[in-house]
């Protein structure tokens, strides 16, 4: 069955790093989204990714879709403690009327002052 | 604002009880979700619905039930079979477009953690 890897499995940066988030699966992605969840919340929508090649910003995080649609990354740029929380990914993984989405682990990610 | 709403954020029940989460929406979705989350196994489907009076078994439907009689509503209960209840509960919406869902992000709800002993 088609998995999502996400690494790293946790981070811990300075305030003010950048940091790079991968989100990898053995066959081609039919969309790839990312969230932000903080511990006990629910997962917030950050963004969707459907083009190889693709890659959108919003404030300092950065997503990218790799050309075969199998490999996404996410990157924070100069990060602050507001990043903190657990960065998921989630695919389409095939087409059809019956969705089947599938789920990374999760990457931990703390951000120290 | 739309958003989806989970009820309660936090339900203790005795081992032997059924018990029901609410999940209300309002951004007129037409699919619905319900997940459970526990460390270190990511996000597991548990039932999800792409139209009213629809319903179709995810990954984990054993021991849980669901229904979907109004488009905003889709309670999850949690019954007495379920032999590990204990755990973070997520309810989730997306546009169903032209028969298709896919390609379109789910929205989350805030989550109920059901404790169980």
């Amino acid at each position: 069955s088609q998995e999502l890897e996400q690494s790293p499995q946790s981070l811990i940066v300075q305030e003010g790093k950048n940091l790079t988030i991968n989100c990898t699966s053995s066959k081609t992605l039919y969309g790839l989204y990312w969230y932000k969840q903080k511990y006990g919340e629910g997962l917030i929508f950050l963004m969707m990714l459907q083009k190889g090649g693709e890659e959108k910003s919003h404030e300092k995080i950065t997503a990218k879709l790799d050309e075969k649609k199998q490999q996404s990354s996410l990157h924070i740029t100069a990060s602050q403690p507001s990043h903190a929380g657990i960065y998921l990914c989630g695919a389409d993984g095939r087409a059809g009327n019956n969705r089947k989405l599938i789920w990374g682990l999760g990457t931990s990610l703390a951000v120290n002052p | 604002d739309g958003g989806i709403t989970q009820s309660p954020k936090y339900l203790f029940r005795k081992e032997g009880q059924n018990v029901t989460l609410s999940c209300e929406q309002n951004l007129n979705h037409d699919a619905m979700y319900w997940y459970r989350q526990d460390p270190g196994q990511g996000l597991r489907l548990i039932y999800y619905s792409q139209i009213v009076n629809d319903f179709q078994k995810g990954d984990i439907a054993e021991g849980y039930s669901v229904s979907r009689e109004k488009k905003e509503s889709f309670p999850l209960t949690v019954t007495s079979a379920q032999k590990n209840p204990t755990a973070f509960y997520l309810c989730a919406s997306s546009i169903f477009r032209g028969g298709q869902s896919y390609n379109s992000p789910l929205h989350f709800g805030n989550g109920t953690r059901l404790t169980v002993t």
